[in-house]
């Protein structure tokens, strides 16, 4: 069965302190993964498309990385504004899309 | 225009009633899903429209029922819920059915009493 799993479940960083968030993924094949950040009572907004292990994709202070088995959101010299929730997805090659478990990041001035 | 608009923005309802709740976009897009998301929980996929085919997560029980009047326009139409129901409900639209960099409302927050 898929799976998608986010790592830490919660991440309190000081300002400035560099960190990863990790995405775990078992699909019976991939065809996208996806990053999202969520702020409180809104709805999701896109970061990022991986389609292949190896490739990167960079936005500001974020970086997003692909392997075979995992996705990782780098977030450099982070800001209190990038304080949210930050999703992972994946869309399969059953044309199934999932969620991952979300990671809240909490950055304090 | 970028955006994806959904009315009611909250809506509190009795578990006999018959309540619909509307989701628009001008952008084109020729998918649009449905998204319920529970407290401290990831969106969960209901339902896609895309190129007037509708895709179903079979879990979703039949008291859920989308509508597509035209592409621009996707309805989600709610029957005789249950107070597990109560969740915000997200609608989102993308350029085709790839998944691929959705655009989000900003939610109908439901309550069943």
């Amino acid at each position: 069965e898929d799976q998608v799993t986010q790592s830490p479940e919660a991440l309190r960083l000081q300002e400035g302190e560099s960190s990863s968030l990790n995405c775990s993924y078992t699909v019976s094949g991939l065809r996208g993964l996806f990053w999202y950040r969520q702020d409180p009572g809104k709805g999701p907004e896109f970061l990022f498309t991986l389609y292949s292990a190896g490739e990167e994709k960079e936005k500001e202070r974020l970086k997003a990385t692909l392997t075979k088995k995992e996705s990782f959101l780098h977030i450099t010299a982070p800001k209190p504004e990038d304080s949210a929730t930050y999703l992972c997805a994946v869309h399969n090659t059953g044309n199934q899309f999932y969620f991952g478990t979300g990671t809240s990041l909490t950055v304090i001035p | 225009d970028t955006e994806v608009t959904q009315t009611p923005k909250h809506l509190v309802m009795g578990m006999t009633n018959k309540k619909s709740l509307k989701c628009e976009q001008h952008m084109g897009h020729r998918a649009m899903y449905w998204y319920k998301q529970k407290a401290k929980k990831p969106p969960e996929l209901m339902f896609v429209y895309s190129y007037e085919k509708l895709s179903i997560n079979e879990s979703v029980p039949s008291r859920f029922s989308p509508e597509c009047p035209n592409s621009s326009l996707l309805n989600l139409h709610l029957h005789a819920l249950q107070p597990e129901d109560s969740a915000l409900y997200l609608c989102a639209s993308s350029q085709d059915w790839t998944y691929n960099e959705q655009f989000f409302g900003p939610g109908t927050r439901l309550t069943v009493l």
